[in-house]
Parts: structure tokens; C-alpha cells; sequence
């Protein structure tokens, strides 16, 4: 959707490393959330924001850090990537599709070395 | 605690025919709201349908029906009409209760569908 991008799609680094993913969105949407998904773990949510600068934890928070400085962009930092933080990134905005729904980003493919 | 359970890993279908992805959910708030999301195997997140909890009657788009049993807890999944294309995982998910503004879809684990010529 041309309303929410993800940057980068694919990303391999080692361990230790910083990482830092960004969502953008075209609109002034004002809930944005960054999801991963796992293997049977359907999708868990990492950190959330509902406005500038006001964000909050989700259920696997811990090794993550957001910020959202303008509407528009929400980053997803990893300070010091762990493999087990292989994975795929959803950022996703609410409103873009109807009130209630989610719209997703394309996703982040991210392998930790 | 699950607050979205979907109990099938794995789906089969023929093609043409109907088939149904289960969904149960767990809430105590009178007021939430249900989706469907497919995911094909080039990774996108499609919505698909949704439901609110004092909506009066099933939603339904297109070959897409939820079919609401609010008193079991359940939001299953029906497509009519099989078709190559609907192979895909699905994720059922729910919304939860607004607290201070705050809106938080949880998703279940996901059923892979596959459909048969």
C-alpha cells in the first residue's frame, strides 16, 4: 500500500550490532504499531504509538526501543541485535482502510548473524 | 493466556468447495472487535473482514463470511467457493477494549489453507 512504507525490507547483521527500522506513512494517521512475526507465533506486538512522542510497550518489548518523533515516522531500534531477533518486522497504521482496520507495511526481513 | 486461539495449524480444501477457519477469543469487555487477515506466501498482510462485538448480523465480503457466535466466543472464518488463490495463511485477531485511548489488535498463531485442484 502506497500509504506505509518499510525501510529496509531486508537487513542481515551480526550480533551486537545497532539496528534501526523505520515506518513511514503518507497520511496523519495517528495509531502506528511495529509487530514481528515467528514461526508459530502468529504476530506479537513489539511497541506501539498513539502521537508524537507518546508511545507505550507491547508483549515482547524487551531489547526494543521505538520513537516517534513526527506523525509520520515510527522507528524501531535495536540497540545490540541478539539472533533471536531474526525475524520479520510488520509496522502498521490504523485508519488508512476504515476506523478499526490495520493496515499493514510490506515487512522487514531481518537476520541476526 | 491466549486471548485468540485458532486450534487448526493446517487446512486442506478442494477447490469450489467451502471451508471454515475456527477462531476463539477470550474477553470479558462487551465491547471489541474482530478481524481476518490473509497472508499469501509473498508475505503481504491482506485484510480481509471484520466484525464488531454489537454488530447485529455476520459480516460478509464478497466469498468472506465471519460467523459470530458471541455466547461460545467464537469468530470463524467462512470462505465459499474455494479457489487456488485462497491458499494462504490466516490470522484471526481481536481489539482490544479502548483503555485510555489506547488500541491493541493481538493476533492468534495463524492456519496455513491450502487449496486442491
Amino acid at each position: 500500500d502506497a500509504g506505509i512504507t518499510q525501510s529496509p525490507r531486508h537487513k542481515v547483521t551480526e550480533t551486537g550490532t545497532p539496528v534501526t527500522l523505520r515506518c513511514h506513512q503518507t497520511e496523519n494517521h495517528r495509531y502506528m504499531y511495529w509487530y514481528r512475526q515467528d514461526p508459530g507465533h502468529g504476530l506479537r506486538l513489539i511497541h506501539y504509538s498513539y502521537g508524537v512522542k507518546d508511545t507505550d510497550k507491547g508483549e515482547v518489548s524487551d531489547g526494543y526501543s521505538v520513537s516517534r518523533s513526527k506523525t509520520e515516522d515510527f522507528l524501531l531500534t535495536l540497540e545490540s541485535a541478539t539472533s533471536s531477533q531474526t525475524s520479520v518486522y510488520f509496522c502498521a497504521i490504523r485508519g488508512l482502510s476504515g476506523a478499526n482496520v490495520l493496515t499493514f507495511g510490506a515487512g522487514s526481513r531481518l537476520t541476526v548473524l | 493466556a491466549q486471548k485468540i486461539t485458532q486450534t487448526q495449524p493446517g487446512m486442506f480444501v478442494q477447490e469450489k468447495e467451502a471451508v471454515t477457519l475456527d477462531c476463539t477469543y477470550d474477553t470479558s469487555d462487551p465491547s471489541y472487535g474482530l478481524f481476518w487477515y490473509k497472508q499469501p506466501s509473498s508475505g503481504e498482510m491482506i485484510f480481509l473482514i471484520y466484525q464488531g462485538s454489537y454488530d447485529q448480523q455476520n459480516a460478509t465480503e464478497g466469498r468472506y463470511s465471519l460467523n459470530f457466535q458471541k455466547a461460545r466466543k467464537s469468530a470463524n472464518l467462512v470462505i465459499s467457493a474455494s479457489q487456488l488463490g485462497d491458499s494462504a495463511m490466516y490470522f484471526c485477531a481481536m481489539r482490544d477494549p479502548y483503555e485510555g485511548g489506547s488500541y491493541i489488535p493481538t493476533f492468534g498463531r495463524g492456519t496455513s489453507l491450502i487449496v486442491h485442484p
